[in-house]
């Protein structure tokens, strides 16, 4: 079974603070993704990584960053956290082969920024 | 990605099948079929996609029409564990992101 985790489920956080939010697949999975989910606007995605150090902006990159050091790994990093960015964050990863890729989500991050 | 149509909310005894209708009709013809379903609070969970064949995994079957502009999603014997908001959603192989709909809030009741 493809497991993605992230690394917490809730946080809460302070404006001004920089959030390091992480993600781990062990399917060996070449895409990931980092969305964030908000009631009535649905799943927007921030960032997506293909490889490893490379990564595209997604619909709404402004205010975070990402980082993928190693295939299984992908971060998303707030610089400086906004009571705007409170919100579930939502990791996913997929297998970049012919055909359709399927993207498996981790358990969502709940970031309460104060 | 095509437009997908799904009913806002469905009752389903506990045990009994669940079928979930999708509404398809602009999809085209390198469109996959796939199906989402989200529990409160947790991350979207995958269960099954398809393209023009039905399929069938150890989570539901997927039937889908002939002309492709509707699909079916079955869960065979639902349990209270299965409530949840199902997302269908229609999406080429190239497609970076996922889009989710309203979807569908499936009750299964005691």
């Amino acid at each position: 079974d493809v497991k993605v985790t992230q690394s917490s489920r809730y946080l809460v956080k302070r404006t001004g603070e920089k959030v390091f939010l992480e993600c781990v697949q062990d399917m060996d999975h070449e895409n990931m993704f980092w969305y964030r989910q908000d009631p009535g606007l649905g799943l927007r995605l921030i960032y997506f990584s293909y490889d490893v150090k490379m990564k595209e902006k997604g619909d709404i990159p402004e205010g975070y960053s990402v980082s993928r050091e190693k295939k299984e790994r992908f971060s998303l990093i707030l610089e400086s956290a906004s009571t705007n960015q409170t919100s579930m964050y939502l990791c996913a990863s997929s297998f970049a082969g012919i055909g359709t890729d399927t993207q498996y989500f981790g358990p969502g991050t709940r970031l309460t920024v104060l | 990605d095509a437009k997908t149509t799904q009913p806002t909310s469905m009752d389903c005894a506990e045990g009994r099948a669940a079928n979930l209708p999708c509404n398809h009709s602009t999809i085209s013809g390198n469109e996959y079929v796939y199906w989402y379903r989200q529990i409160h609070s947790q991350g979207p969970q995958y269960i099954i996609h398809g393209l023009k064949n039905n399929e069938t995994n150890e989570m539901a079957s997927l039937i889908i029409t002939e002309d492709r502009k509707s699909s079916t999603l079955i869960l065979p014997h639902a349990t209270l564990r299965d409530t949840a908001v199902y997302y269908c959603i229609v999406r080429t192989g190239s497609a970076r992101q996922l889009t989710f709909g309203s979807g569908t809030q499936l009750t299964v009741l005691p």
